[in-house]
């Protein structure tokens, strides 16, 4: 089972420079979300989505953009990628209205210079 | 301002004994608190979760205890062992959207 798949699982960025990172889950899941981690911050969510066509923002949205076209997939776009951005990013969905579990990808490690 | 605070940032406990993380919320809008587990270089596992109308929650060696009036939640780990060792988060949601997350506790467990 595939579960959440992110890619790609590191990348180096220069400032001013744009980026998608890639989300799919195989699940059916109605809701996806995007989180940074960063250390001492824990996970902050950046945007997510209950279902194909709809988005909202998050905590921290400011300089990233998302799209919900498929049920499947949930990029994430850097429009200008700024050192502050440097940070793990994590996908995460969930189709459960009772439990609310969450499901996380690996991980992708972002580093802007 | 995180609206779920968690301590301590890290802990170190002996084998064998009792890891305890607390966090503590302010919206009381949410209705849904998970235990997320962490280990190096993998995304969060959901660990344990409770809803507010039970103050109790146990799972083998886990147990959240939570208080509706204080606002807040902890996890217990009996029996720790070093496989334990990983970031535990705390979270909250409301309707399960929009989760908030702690900071985060390091725990290592010592042999």
């Amino acid at each position: 089972n595939a579960g959440v798949t992110q890619t790609p699982k590191f990348q180096v960025l220069k400032t001013g420079q744009s980026m998608t990172l890639q989300c799919a889950q195989d699940m059916n899941h109605e809701y996806m979300s995007w989180y940074r981690q960063d250390p001492g911050m824990g996970l902050r969510l950046i945007h997510y989505s209950v279902g194909a066509g709809i988005t909202d923002q998050g905590e921290v949205p400011n300089g990233y953009n998302v799209s919900r076209s498929t049920t499947e997939d949930f990029p994430l776009r850097l429009l200008s990628a700024a050192p502050s951005q440097t940070s793990v990013y994590f996908c995460a969905s969930t189709g459960g209205r009772v439990t609310g579990e969450l499901f996380f990808g690996e991980g992708s490690r972002l580093t802007v210079l | 301002q995180q609206q779920v605070k968690q301590s301590p940032q890290s802990l170190i406990v002996q084998k064998g004994g009792i890891s305890i993380i607390n966090c503590a919320y302010e919206n009381t809008a949410f209705d849904y608190f998970p235990w997320y587990q962490q280990f190096p270089g993998k995304g969060p596992a959901l660990l344990i979760a409770i809803r507010p109308d039970v103050s109790e929650k146990k799972e083998g060696r886990f147990t959240i205890s939570f208080n509706k009036s204080a606002k807040q939640f902890s996890l217990h780990i009996m029996d720790s062992q070093p496989g334990d060792s990983a970031t535990y988060f705390c979270a909250a949601s409301r309707n399960n959207n929009d989760m908030r997350f702690g900071a985060g506790t390091r725990l290592t467990v010592k042999p």
